[in-house]
């Protein structure tokens, strides 16, 4: 899986649209761009998945641009319960290689009242 | 919910001893994915089995084991427990054959060594 790289925290004021970058250069030809979120002592949960563009769904938008070494997670007029640490994975869902899972530390994302 | 069971949820033990932690994945699910997270840690990707087949590790230690069964729900099992083994143990499981597809993740088990 190709090394990603994100803020370690971002703060933001509650309804504001929160970006969230995370850097993967080595980004392979079959890889997807996997969004995560996770609440203290609780298992993650899946946000949204993109190989290019944009996707939107109820929640986020994920925007990724045309070298995909890159990718933004936009999460709009975000509330309190928007504080979690969030993730980006990247990876090839369907072959088989030398996966190593690494979901790093994510990004700490506190909303301010 | 999201589909995926873990049991039990808290578990306290000794150190030296062995545990079994159990998941059942989403219905359809081939993939299931073990998880360690240490307090204020990251998740650490422990081993991953495809249709009861291991199919990637990681930073397994050589005291954890896990397999996958025919009807697909998996055991990991931890033995001569350790304080630092104390943790939440997570499993996932996709209806990919990789952990680049989404993954959805079991409640946890906490498991604390004494």
């Amino acid at each position: 899986l190709a090394k990603t790289t994100q803020p370690i925290s971002m703060d933001s004021y509650e309804g504001q649209e929160v970006n969230i970058t995370c850097s993967h250069n080595n980004i392979a030809t079959n890889d997807y761009i996997t969004w995560y979120q996770q609440f203290p002592s609780q298992g993650p949960r899946f946000i949204i998945q993109g190989y290019k563009t944009k996707v939107t769904n109820e929640v986020a938008s994920l925007f990724i641009p045309a070298d995909r070494k890159s990718s933004t997670l936009s999460l709009p007029r975000v509330s309190l319960s928007d504080t979690a640490v969030y993730y980006c994975l990247v990876g090839d869902p369907f072959n088989f290689g030398n996966e190593k899972l690494t979901f790093g530390t994510g990004t700490r994302l506190t909303i301010i009242p | 919910d999201s589909g995926v069971t873990q049991t039990p949820k808290h578990l306290i033990t000794a150190t030296g001893q062995r545990v079994t932690l159990r998941c059942s994945p989403r219905s359809g699910d081939l993939s299931v994915y073990w998880y360690q997270q240490s307090l204020d840690q990251g998740l650490q990707f422990l081993i991953q089995y495809y249709n009861g087949e291991e199919r990637a590790k990681g930073n397994i230690l050589e005291r954890f084991s896990a397999q996958q069964f025919p009807d697909l729900h998996s055991e990991l099992n931890l033995s001569s427990l350790e304080l630092g083994d104390s943790a939440l143990y997570f499993c996932a499981s996709s209806n990919t054959p990789t952990g680049g597809g989404e993954q959805y993740f079991g409640p946890g088990t906490r498991l604390t060594v004494t």
